[in-house]
């Protein structure tokens, strides 16, 4: 069965760090993107970035480039999505997802989705 | 930049057919052919249930269904159930640097 697994849910005050993992399984974890995407609460998905495990090629949203940063251990399967400095305005539900792609185009669809990790940042 | 444009809400009988509209505003509209969409119930993650604009995975009924016409993507849900009821979100690979999802559309089943 192919799956992605999420760490858990965190709680963190504001100025702290944090990183969250994506654990792929049941599947080629280097032959697909992985994608970030934000939900806030009661809010539509945003795309955060996505990176390629097999050579780490990652491409940020520009809304969130130089906010978050992206990365991936393909010995291990799994992706991360860390901050060095969280804002109240990070709490969200964060998802990954495996992008499937072809030729030139990054990644035509998401599918399957990791479960989410919620994020709260609150002082 | 490039948007994806979904009304807010649409609503439905129990056994009729709705559809739901994805329009792309963008400079590159000739990258929108890899449309794609996506169901999420409330506290659960999206699950993809049309992929390049009119591809139903395999687990997904076929009352599901997908199609493109110039600038606007459309998810058609015939034979609407209670089960239905759900958030409807619409992805596009628009080029190189650009992936887009819609705002999102809530569907009601009255």
């Amino acid at each position: 069965e192919v799956q992605l697994v999420q760490s858990g849910a965190e709680v963190k005050k504001p100025g702290e760090s944090l990183k969250i993992s994506c654990k792929g399984s049941g599947y080629s974890f280097t032959s697909y993107w992985i994608g970030w995407v934000r939900q806030m609460p009661g809010k539509g998905l945003e795309w955060m970035g996505i990176i390629y495990p097999d050579d780490s090629d990652i491409t940020y949203s520009p809304s969130f480039q130089g906010q978050v940063t992206i990365s991936a251990d393909k010995s291990i399967n799994t992706a991360y999505l860390q901050w060095s400095s969280l804002k109240a305005s990070d709490t969200a539900m964060y998802y990954c997802a495996r992008g499937t792609f072809s030729g030139s185009s990054r990644v035509r669809w998401f599918d399957p989705w990791g479960q989410g990790t919620l994020v709260t940042v609150s002082s | 930049q490039s948007t994806l444009t979904q009304p807010a809400s649409v609503s439905g009988s129990v056994g009729q057919s709705i559809t739901i509209p994805c329009t792309v505003t963008s400079s590159d509209v000739g990258g929108y052919k890899y449309v794609s969409w996506y169901q999420q119930y409330p506290g659960k993650a999206p699950q993809l249930m049309i992929y390049d604009v009119s591809n139903r995975p395999s687990e997904v009924s076929n009352r599901f269904s997908g199609s493109k016409s110039g600038n606007t993507a459309s998810l058609t849900i015939s034979r609407l159930q209670t089960e239905d009821e759900a958030d409807y979100y619409c992805y596009s690979y628009i080029n190189y640097n650009t992936l887009v999802f819609g705002g999102g559309t809530k569907l009601t089943v009255l």
